[in-house]
């Protein structure tokens, strides 16, 4: 089993809807959380850490659930320029420093 | 500022050559990574420092050679690659190793390497 699993998508998306799809972990001692997002050829850039009470940013939420050790990302009135690959990164334990686990990505086309 | 750069770009190199791939950040971060991504995968861990010093090196072939001159500086030596070495080469940097597992990653914009 993968230490950190998404769905590859694609996620076909008209112009102004919402969005959403989940990451599942398989450690319940990770420490942090973060949802990324990669361009077609570009670096991963960070979108948000996601926290246990869930967090907010502009059109962007995220959920964690420790219970059931899923995270989740909602795109609220998607644009255009929302159309990239959505990584999930996990942090290990601390005995495991340094080593992000990172998802396969989900991908995420915005359409007109 | 959350920026870490990468020289160069682009690279091709042959099977003999010898060439460095370079990072640099300012942001006083004590962590430095270097990661390899392949088309449609996610990036690999190869080589972490912390605190100037090599304290993850993921079995990595010695082809490959790490080198962090200062804490803003990463360096990863290339010699005799594969062809399947041709991946896109990230750096990234964190603030603060002693803070456990609840660091920050800030990747650079990558090398995209091909070996020829």
């Amino acid at each position: 089993r993968k230490e950190v699993e998404q769905d590859p998508g694609p996620f076909n998306v008209p112009e102004g809807a919402t969005v959403a799809f989940n990451c599942t972990y398989s450690n319940s001692a990770s420490q942090s959380f973060f949802w990324y997002r990669q361009d077609c050829r570009k670096e991963p850039k960070l979108l948000m850490s996601v926290y246990s009470s869930g967090n907010e940013d502009g059109r962007f939420t995220a959920q964690l659930n420790r219970a059931s050790q899923y995270i989740s990302l909602l795109i609220r009135d998607s644009k255009l320029s929302d159309s990239a690959t959505y990584l999930c990164v996990v942090t290990p334990p601390t005995d495991s420093w340094g080593k992000l686990q990172f998802g396969a990505g989900t991908q995420v086309v915005v359409t007109p | 500022d959350t920026e870490v750069t990468q020289t160069p770009k682009h690279l091709v190199m042959g099977m003999t050559n010898k060439k460095s791939l370079k990072c640099e950040q300012h942001m006083g971060h004590r962590a430095m990574y270097w990661y390899k991504q392949k088309a449609k995968k996610p990036p690999e861990l190869m080589f972490v420092y912390s605190y100037e010093k090599l304290s993850i090196n993921e079995s990595v072939p010695s082809r490959f050679s790490p080198e962090c001159p200062n804490s803003s500086l990463l360096n990863l030596h290339l010699h005799a690659l594969q062809p399947e070495d041709s991946a896109l080469y990230l750096c990234a940097s964190s603030q603060d190793p002693l803070a456990g597992g609840y660091e920050t990653q800030y990747f650079g914009p990558g090398t995209r390497l091909l070996v020829l």
